[in-house]
């Protein structure tokens, strides 16, 4: 049964064209993360959210925006992307209060031209 | 915060024989340690973790060690098999961060050459 689904699987943008990335989880995680990773390397955290609350990696370009409208849903929005946006993106989940067992989805890749 | 070191970065074996994979971390207040498989184009998938009131694991072919007084854990794999090739990802969580933050090591890319 998935846990952790991701959508699209794949998207292709627009230079500069917003795009929003969309996770949905049925494990009824308190805690949601969004990485990016390119190309073999370690997923990069971009922020998390912790139940309501953002918490946003100091690294993390202002292009980056994400909601989570309730437990179950939570989204990445890249509201310009650049060449060098160009990556995995991985939605993962974990319950505060466990030791920190994370459940990452599929990911999508985006392609932008 | 914290800081994950993760070597070699890449790993060639014969199949059959074993591969180590050696992780150190900064912060001694991390008290968990998973490893990630991931397979070419594929999500992270935990193959193993460790907490730090454990020395050692083992599951299978797959062992893990940890070592808090030097702050570094490593991953043995035995009788390696072709499926093993793939990127492993080390990481230690940092209890002082909100949420179960992860920190990644960078990666060791095994081959299992049949």
């Amino acid at each position: 049964d998935a846990m952790v689904i991701q959508n699209p699987r794949y998207q292709v943008t627009q230079f500069g064209k917003p795009v929003t990335l969309s996770c949905s989880q049925t494990l009824n995680h308190n805690v949601m993360y969004w990485y990016q990773q390119k190309s073999s390397q370690a997923p990069k955290l971009l922020f998390h959210y912790y139940d309501k609350d953002f918490n946003n990696e100091a690294d993390t370009p202002d292009n980056f925006q994400s909601r989570r409208p309730n437990t179950s849903f939570c989204f990445l929005d890249i509201r310009s992307p650049g060449l060098g946006d160009a990556a995995m993106y991985l939605c993962a989940t974990s319950r505060e209060g466990s030791i920190g067992e994370q459940f990452f989805g599929p990911g999508t890749r985006l392609t932008v031209l | 915060g914290e800081n994950v070191e993760q070597h070699p970065s890449t790993l060639s074996v014969q199949e059959g024989d074993s591969a180590v994979i050696k992780c150190t971390y900064s912060d001694s207040a991390s008290n968990y340690f998973p490893w990630y498989k991931q397979e070419l184009g594929k999500r992270p998938q935990l193959i193993i973790d460790i907490r730090s009131n454990v020395g050692e694991k083992k599951d299978q072919r797959i062992a893990v060690t940890l070592n808090k007084t030097a702050k570094h854990f490593s991953l043995h794999i035995t009788e390696t098999q072709p499926e093993d090739s793939a990127v492993y990802f080390c990481a230690a969580k940092t209890i002082k961060a909100a949420g179960n933050k992860l920190t990644f090591g960078g990666g060791t890319r095994v081959l299992v050459k049949p």
